[in-house]
């Protein structure tokens, strides 16, 4: 089994629809991420959290919302999608002490998410 | 601000010929520099890091990086290629976050690596 589990991996939606990414990780990790891939543009930071009371924005929030409801959660929301959220969605794991000394992240293997 | 610059799309090599592929970054203060890969419909792989010490840094699957203060550049190498090796590169380095304990990665906009027979 995966260590950092995305569902669902794929999803069609249409313009205005909520839509909710979940990923959970069996590594023990506190820190979890949501990053987006875009073609040419690599990843983008949407939101990251150092533990349940921590999340902060990333460069790119506009339009996104997260929760985490426990250590091992940390799910993404489209409260109303839009076509440009178009795109590749990972979320990523690390702990405190491995990012403080390599900054090594651990990537679940990505929703991909297109609406129309 | 930290960023990081990959100025290649695609780099095209012959299975068994060496391979570079480019990165350049911009930091203040001290480097943090990574290599990941992604595989097709896969989530990125760490490959190697730079933090201090040597500039030649080794890693996974016979991959190195050379780090280059004076050019700020960290360039992904192999000796040999596999056509195995073809695959979505990305470059990264940290960045500080909002408190002095944390940091973020910032990735390049990636470099796909294509290995022919």
């Amino acid at each position: 089994d995966a260590d950092v589990t995305q569902t669902p991996r794929n999803r069609i939606t249409k313009t205005g629809k909520r839509i909710m990414l979940e990923c959970s990780q069996t590594k023990g990790h506190d820190r979890m991420y949501w990053y987006r891939q875009d073609p040419g543009l690599g990843l983008r930071l949407i939101y990251y959290s150092f533990d349940v009371k921590d999340i902060n924005k990333g460069e790119i929030s506009d339009g996104y919302s997260v929760s985490r409801q426990a250590q091992a959660k940390f799910s993404l929301s489209l409260e109303s999608a839009i076509p440009n959220q178009t795109a590749l969605y990972f979320c990523a794991t690390s702990d405190t002490y491995r990012e403080m000394n390599t900054g090594e992240l651990f990537f679940g293997e990505g929703s991909r998410l297109t609406v129309l | 601000a930290q960023s990081v610059a990959q100025p290649e799309d695609q780099v095209n090599v012959a299975e068994g010929n060496p391979l570079t592929v480019k990165c350049t970054y911009s930091v203040s203060g001290n480097p943090y520099l990574f290599w990941y890969v992604q595989y097709p419909n896969r989530g990125l792989q760490f490959l190697l890091k730079y933090i201090t010490g040597d500039n030649l840094v080794k890693g996974s699957y016979g991959f190195e990086a050379e780090f280059n203060k004076s050019q700020t550049s960290f360039h992904l190498k192999k000796p040999s290629a596999l056509v195995s090796d073809s695959a979505l590169y990305f470059c990264a380095v940290r960045a500080p976050g909002q408190r002095d304990s944390s940091y973020k990665l910032i990735f390049g906009s990636g470099t796909r690596l294509l290995v022919r027979p």
